[in-house]
């Protein structure tokens, strides 16, 4: 399978732990962006990497948010000090430019106690 | 402000009632209208890039349209598998960022 991929699918955790997902995008693309999705809704767009360059962020990643993509490769988004808003799913998607057409994995569906 | 609103939120059909999705937007610079396709549980999956008015698109049973304000997305004679969340979104600035409605569920009864 050459899709993008999310580890872990379902995480589970309690408040004020830290959390780390994984994507792995299709491989030849070098856009690679997240974002949360909650019940009912549209999925919000939180970060962009071109490459290895972070390029935007959205006012929703609070400092409790970080993401990277060493090697322009895989991306790591961590929360720290988890809250119940931050229950959500988080969506990976990538893209290879110039097209803006974007891929998305299956998600991690993220569940704070 | 960039905006996007779908309708209705959720529609029923009969198996072989074609019926269509609107999705109309407000944005100063419009980047590609797109629709994606979400199962429960699942990502959303690629359906149809649109990036001019009158521009159309098919796929199967799926037809995409576009115009200076809204896009349709009709459905002839659906199946009960197409039950779905349709979403619909445009793309912003430079980095292509996408901006989601809150989507259309549909559901197809046999």
């Amino acid at each position: 399978d050459t899709g993008v991929s999310q580890d872990p699918r379902h995480k589970i955790t309690k408040r004020g732990q830290n959390v780390t997902f994984r994507c792995d995008p299709i491989s030849e693309h070098n856009r690679l962006y997240w974002y949360r999705q909650t019940l009912g809704q549209g999925p919000e767009f939180l970060t962009y990497f071109q490459n290895e360059a972070q390029l935007e962020k959205s006012r929703l990643l609070s400092d409790r948010f970080s993401a990277e993509r060493p090697k322009g490769s895989f991306s790591t988004l961590e929360i720290q000090r988890t809250e119940q808003g931050d229950s959500a799913m988080y969506l990976c998607a990538s893209s290879l430019v110039p097209s803006n057409e974007q891929f998305f994995g299956p998600g991690t569906r993220l569940t704070v106690l | 402000e960039d905006q996007v609103t779908q309708s209705p939120e959720a529609l029923r059909l009969q198996e072989g009632e074609s019926s269509s999705l609107n999705c109309s937007y407000t944005v100063s610079g419009l980047r590609g209208l797109f629709w994606y396709r979400q199962d429960p549980g699942k990502g959303p999956e690629f359906l149809f890039t649109l990036y001019s008015a009158g521009e159309e698109k098919e796929k199967e049973r799926l037809k995409a349209t576009l115009t200076k304000k809204e896009s349709f997305l009709h459905i002839t004679a659906p199946k009960p598998e197409d039950s779905a969340t349709y979403l619909c979104a445009f793309g912003s600035g430079n980095t292509g960022k996408l901006i989601f409605g809150q989507g259309t569920t549909l559901q197809v009864k046999p």
